[in-house]
């Protein structure tokens, strides 16, 4: 079945360390999208990209970087300059175009903490 | 950006229709209404999106008010499955000028056995 796989699921970071999340998707779309969201929060858009080698930053991209390599994949990595990284990760994809009226697929997350 | 406003919580009985409403008053012509649900630690998954007709498919049905100023998603038949936050959104622009979809807070449904 075609989907979006995040991993790992859970994922515990020190003080000053980088780490990377990995999305991966088979569902052959376009764009990728990085979200974070806070207990009792809504999603906030972190990076998006909508074609292979080319991303743009969303609301809250500091202290965060992706790349796009492959159409399959968009990793995020947490770099020690975000200061409040604990928070649960969701990436999402769809077709393209700029998103709004194409509905996402999300995976089922990657959860932060902080050790 | 438009908003949309939406019940903390709502309850229903199993098996019975359940109706969620939303007001996006100041949605504009081109904005599509869509709904998401989330579960407890997990990603949010679509549910139906729609323009200015009503809209059917195997989870719910969108019906759209004439003036589009306020949606209702219906579930025909809840099931102890469906409890969950389900979101009504409409699509914002992000500093990046991407449309991004912009979850708020949601409804908070529980279906009672």
């Amino acid at each position: 079945d075609g989907g979006i796989t995040q991993s790992p699921k859970y994922l515990f970071r020190k003080e000053g360390q980088n780490v990377t999340l990995s999305c991966e998707q088979n569902l052959n779309h376009d764009a990728m999208y990085w979200y974070r969201q806070d207990p009792g929060q809504g999603l906030r858009l972190i990076y998006y990209s909508q074609i292979v080698n080319d991303f743009q930053k969303g609301d809250i991209a500091e202290g965060y970087s992706v790349s796009r390599e492959k159409k399959e994949s968009f990793p995020l990595t947490v770099t020690s300059a975000q200061k409040n990284p604990t928070a649960f990760y969701l990436c999402a994809s769809n077709t393209g175009g700029y998103g709004g009226n194409q509905p996402q697929h999300f995976g089922d997350g990657t959860r932060l903490s902080i050790l | 950006d438009a908003k949309t406003t939406q019940p903390n919580s709502m309850e229903s009985n199993e098996e019975e229709p359940v109706h969620l409403p939303c007001n996006h008053s100041t949605i504009s012509g081109t904005d599509y209404i869509h709904w998401y649900r989330q579960l407890p630690s997990q990603g949010p998954e679509y549910v139906i999106h729609g323009l200015t007709s009503n809209v059917n498919n195997r989870m719910a049905s969108l019906a759209i008010a004439e003036d589009r100023k306020s949606s209702t998603l219906i579930l025909h038949r809840a099931t102890l499955r469906d409890a969950a936050v389900y979101y009504c959104i409409l699509p914002t622009i992000s500093s990046g000028s991407a449309r991004q979809l912009t979850f708020g807070s949601g409804t908070q449904l529980t279906v009672l056995p």
